[in-house]
C-alpha cells in the first residue's frame, strides 16, 4: 500500500550540481506532478504528465526538467542547482474519471523531498 | 488566471472551539475547489472538494466547507476543534476538470494551532 514513494527524502547539493528526484506511484495513476513548496506561497506546480509520453510546463518550469519514464515513475533533474532552488519537492498522482458530476480522483501526494542548495 | 487567497497565515483556537479558516478565490470559469492538510514531515492529503452539485461539502474528520460564488470564498469550519486537527491547510482551485485537474493554484497556507 505504498502509493506516491520519492526518493531521496534528504538532499544537500552545492550551487552547479545536479540530481535527479525520484518518484514512482503504485496506483496505475495516468497523471503525475510535481511541485514545490516554499513557505509562505503554498505550493507552485514545476511541471506535470497527463498521461504517459506526455509532460508539460506548469507555473515555475525554469531550471528543470522531467523525464515520465513509465506510467509508473515521473523523475525532476535539476541540471545545475541554484540556491533558488532550496525547497521541499513533491511528487503527485491522479486519474481523473468522470462520473457525471465530477470528477472523483483527488491528487494523491508523496511525503517529499526536502532539498538544500548552498 | 486563477488565484487563492487565504487569510491569516496563522490561526490559534482553543480545543473545542469552532475552527474557521477563510479561503477566497478568483476564477474567471468555474472553479473546482479543495482544502488539503499537511500534517509535519508528510504530503498533503485531500480534506474535501467542490466539483459541481451541493455547495455545502463534507470532508473527513469532521470538517466542512461552503462554496459561495457570489463572494467567491471557499471556508473551511469545524465546530469542535480537536487537538489533531493542529496542521497546515491549504486551498486549492483548478478552473476545470479534464486534463487540469491536477493542475492546481494553491493559498500560500494557514497554520492551525489548538490550545488545550
Amino acid at each position: 500500500n505504498a502509493g506516491v514513494t520519492q526518493t531521496p527524502k534528504f538532499q544537500v547539493l552545492k550551487t552547479g550540481q545536479s540530481m535527479t528526484l525520484q518518484c514512482a506511484q503504485d496506483m496505475n495513476h495516468n497523471s503525475m506532478y510535481w511541485y514545490r513548496q516554499d513557505p509562505g506561497m503554498g505550493l507552485r506546480l514545476i511541471y506535470y504528465s497527463a498521461s504517459e509520453g506526455t509532460t508539460d510546463k506548469g507555473e515555475v518550469p525554469n531550471g528543470y526538467n522531467v523525464s515520465r519514464l513509465n506510467k509508473r515513475e515521473f523523475s525532476l533533474r535539476l541540471e545545475s542547482a541554484a540556491p533558488s532552488q532550496t525547497s521541499v519537492y513533491f511528487c503527485a498522482s491522479s486519474d481523473p474519471t468522470w462520473t457525471g458530476s465530477g470528477y472523483n480522483s483527488p491528487l494523491h501526494f508523496g511525503n517529499g523531498t526536502r532539498l538544500t542548495v548552498t | 488566471a486563477q488565484s487563492v487567497t487565504q487569510l491569516g497565515s496563522h490561526v490559534s483556537v482553543s480545543e473545542g472551539a469552532l475552527v474557521l479558516l477563510r479561503c477566497n478565490y478568483s476564477s474567471s470559469v468555474p472553479p473546482y475547489l479543495f482544502w488539503y492538510v499537511q500534517y509535519p514531515n508528510q504530503g498533503l492529503q485531500l480534506l474535501l472538494k467542490y466539483t459541481t452539485g451541493a455547495t455545502l461539502v463534507k470532508g473527513i474528520n469532521g470538517f466542512e466547507a461552503e462554496f459561495k460564488k457570489s463572494e467567491t470564498s471557499f471556508h473551511l469550519t469545524k465546530p469542535s476543534a480537536h487537538m489533531s486537527d493542529a496542521a497546515e491547510y491549504f486551498c486549492a482551485v483548478s478552473p476545470d476538470g479534464g486534463t487540469s485537474y491536477g493542475k492546481l493554484t494553491f493559498g500560500q497556507g494557514t497554520i492551525l494551532t489548538v490550545h488545550p
